[in-house]
């Protein structure tokens, strides 16, 4: 799978918008861009994924660029409770793949 | 049931004893995989199963660690002679195969 980079930690003043970006500049073209998030001391949780075309859902909105080799995650409006590791992961969404976790970036929603 | 359930949530054990780590997966969910996850730190890949195929092992540390699956259901994680360095919260999931994983809260192991 394809290795991504994020940094390290982020802060977000709780209300606005959180821009979680990933560079995934070796991507294949078989391959998604998957979003987890880990709360402290829970299992992480599946957030969003897309191939090329950006996404959205109830949770967040993703972003891909035409090249596909960054994305952004974004969570319109930030609360406290969205404060953790947020992971960006890259896969190929084939029976019998696994999946690798890397650091993540750690978000801090602020009051 | 309606999500990934492990058991037991935490557990204490003397150095030295073996333990056993449960997973229930979601109904119908042919991938099970489990991760650890040590204090402050990213998750670790251990193994995977998918259907009948022969796991995938390639994430165990140890000979001392081992796990089994019974069809797509239960799989049960096996650490033998624990050390100290295995204190970790042990995460499982499961997914239909190449699509979404589901997690479960974990397994929180301490070994004093």
């Amino acid at each position: 799978d394809a290795k991504t980079t994020q940094p390290t930690s982020m802060d977000c003043a709780e209300g606005r918008a959180a821009n979680l970006p990933c560079n995934h500049s070796t991507i294949s073209g078989n391959e998604y861009v998957y979003w987890y998030r880990q709360i402290h001391s829970q299992g992480p949780q599946y957030i969003i994924h897309g191939l090329k075309n950006n996404e959205t859902n109830e949770m967040a909105s993703l972003i891909i660029t035409e090249d596909r080799k960054s994305s952004t995650l974004i969570l319109p409006h930030a609360t406290l409770r969205d404060t953790a590791v947020y992971y960006c992961i890259v896969r190929v969404a084939r029976i019998g793949n696994d999946m690798r976790f890397g650091a993540g970036t750690r978000l801090t929603v602020k009051p | 049931g309606a999500g990934v359930s492990q058991s037991p949530s935490n557990k204490v054990t003397e150095k030295g004893k073996d333990v056993e780590l449960r997973c229930d997966p979601i109904s119908g969910h042919t991938a099970l995989y489990w991760y650890r996850q040590r204090l402050g730190q990213g998750l670790e890949f251990l193994i995977y199963f998918q259907g009948n195929s022969a796991p995938d092992k390639s994430g165990l540390p140890s000979d001392r660690f081992s796990a089994e699956r019974t069809g797509e259901s239960v799989s049960t994680l096996t650490i033998q002679r624990t050390q100290q360095e295995d204190s970790a919260v042990y995460l499982c999931a499961s997914s239909l195969g190449g699509a979404t994983i589901y997690f479960g809260e974990g397994s929180w192991l301490t070994v004093v």
